[in-house]
């Protein structure tokens, strides 16, 4: 079981939009609709953003959406603002009904 | 609201086994969800460890199975995640969450557990 390839780092400025990749197997990512991802600032839990690869919890903002195609899902925040500035993690679900998170990628809001 | 919170020793000795338990407040363990634990060694991503079925269905992460025990107590609400053979690979705040729905959509505060003699 491989950890899902995120970018390590992206950025942006303020009012820009940014996409965060996400690319997993046949087995994972290219075989469910079961891509999540969450949101975590330094020294806090996950915080659920996407579910169903393009769904969002009530409370959670439209700037947020999520995309798939292939074996790569997309995390896309449009209209960045500081308090985007976190670590990003995609999930999804595996045919040997097991859970894989990519290995994170830092967002810094310039 | 539902609210997750872990407990258990912040210190444990290697080759010993890791304890940790997550009280659930605001739903019960009994219901349709699934139970999860996930891991995060200091500085770096994600670990989904395993999660369990108040049927009593379990799944774990292939690289831990044989260290891994994952119970539900539906009597004291709660469920909770054993670890053996530990070393200082194992190091990480440990987090409680709720899965159901394919997604992970509550989670506990975490717990920082540190292997060392």
């Amino acid at each position: 079981q491989s950890a899902l390839t995120q970018p390590a780092s992206v950025s942006g400025s303020p009012g820009q939009s940014i996409t965060i990749s996400c690319t997993g197997t046949r087995s994972d990512v290219g075989n469910y609709d079961y891509v999540c991802w969450y949101q975590q600032h330094p020294g806090n839990a996950p915080k659920l953003l996407i579910f169903d690869v393009s769904h969002r919890p009530s409370g959670i903002s439209h700037r947020f959406s999520g995309s798939k195609s292939g074996n790569t899902a997309s995390l896309t925040i449009s209209g960045l603002q500081a308090e985007d500035e976190a670590d990003y993690y995609c999930c999804s679900y595996s045919s040997t009904s097991t859970w894989v998170f990519g290995g994170g990628t830092k967002l810094t809001v310039l | 609201q539902v609210q997750l919170q872990e407990s258990g020793p912040g210190l444990v000795e290697p080759s010993g086994t890791l304890s940790l338990t997550c009280a659930v407040d605001g739903a019960s363990v009994s219901g349709v969800n699934w139970w999860t634990w996930v891991r995060q060694p200091p500085g770096k991503g994600l670990e989904w460890i395993g999660e369990i079925h108040p049927s009593g269905r379990t799944n774990y992460n292939p690289s831990l199975e044989s260290r891994v025990t994952l119970l539900v107590d539906e009597s004291k609400n709660l469920f909770s995640l054993k670890l053996t053979s530990v070393t200082a690979a194992d190091t990480a705040v440990y987090y409680c969450a709720r899965g159901g729905g394919y997604r992970f959509d509550c989670w506990g505060q975490g717990s920082l557990v540190t292997v060392s003699s």
